[in-house]
């Protein structure tokens, strides 16, 4: 059975860089993309981005300019970082995994997160 | 990308129906059947309940049941149980490789 289990700093001041890490254990880490999601206080989800077993990768155009999500495949991670924080960025951040598979030599992807880490806290204050 | 809309709360007692809707535009919910949704108990790891507008994974009660019309996708619990208070987000894949999360219904039993 798939887990995920994520880690990072959970304090940060305004202009730091979020970093945060999320590793894959019981299952492959081909074949999948990897997300994150977050959820600031008393607000709703909002995904953040993606990014899959080859390095493509795909982001919110709301953070774009801010994020990058980065894989190491070797130890079956992916990561998060967020530059220049405000308090904004205050938020329960998940990690998750939109599966898929393949056909031959194609992989194809479905539209859902059916994985989810268990959140990290993360609060930006000066 | 806007959120999706969602109903801020929604109620039920126990063994009743209820009905959450998401509505989204054409570019998102009207535009695809990659219609998910998501039950959240608060401090847990959100659970998918609904995934390609009406399928439900292994695992998950036949009292949840998930429909789309147009823009608006739907999530119907029936036989409401008390462990079924919660929040609720449905998510849609959107045009250019973006997802997009509703705006989530805090389901209470009465």
């Amino acid at each position: 059975q798939v887990q995920l289990q994520q880690w990072g700093a959970g304090l940060l001041k305004p202009s730091e860089t979020l970093s945060l890490t999320c590793a894959v254990y019981g299952g492959s880490f081909s074949g999948y993309f990897w997300s994150w999601i977050r959820q600031p206080p008393g607000k709703g989800l909002e995904w953040i981005g993606e990014i899959n077993h080859s390095g493509s990768t795909h982001y919110n155009p709301s953070l774009k300019s801010r994020v990058t999500i980065s894989l190491d495949t070797s130890r079956n991670q992916f990561s998060l970082n967020l530059n220049s924080v405000t308090a904004a960025d205050t938020a329960v951040y998940y990690c998750a995994r939109r599966p898929g598979g393949q056909f031959r030599t194609t992989y194809y992807y479905y539209y859902y997160m059916d994985v989810w880490g268990k959140g990290t806290t993360v609060s930006v204050s000066s | 990308q806007p959120a999706l809309a969602q109903p801020a709360s929604v109620s039920g007692s126990p063994g009743q129906s209820i009905t959450i809707s998401c509505t989204g535009t054409s570019t998102d919910v009207g535009a695809y059947n990659y219609v998910s949704w998501y039950q959240h108990h608060p401090g847990k790891a959100p659970k998918l309940m609904i995934y390609d507008v009406s399928n439900r994974p292994s695992g998950v009660s036949d009292r949840f049941s998930g429909s789309k019309s147009g823009n608006t996708a739907s999530l119907t619990i029936s036989g409401l149980q008390a462990e079924d208070e919660a929040d609720y987000y449905c998510s849609s894949y959107s045009s250019n490789n973006i997802f997009v999360f509703g705006t989530g219904t805090k389901v209470t039993v009465l």
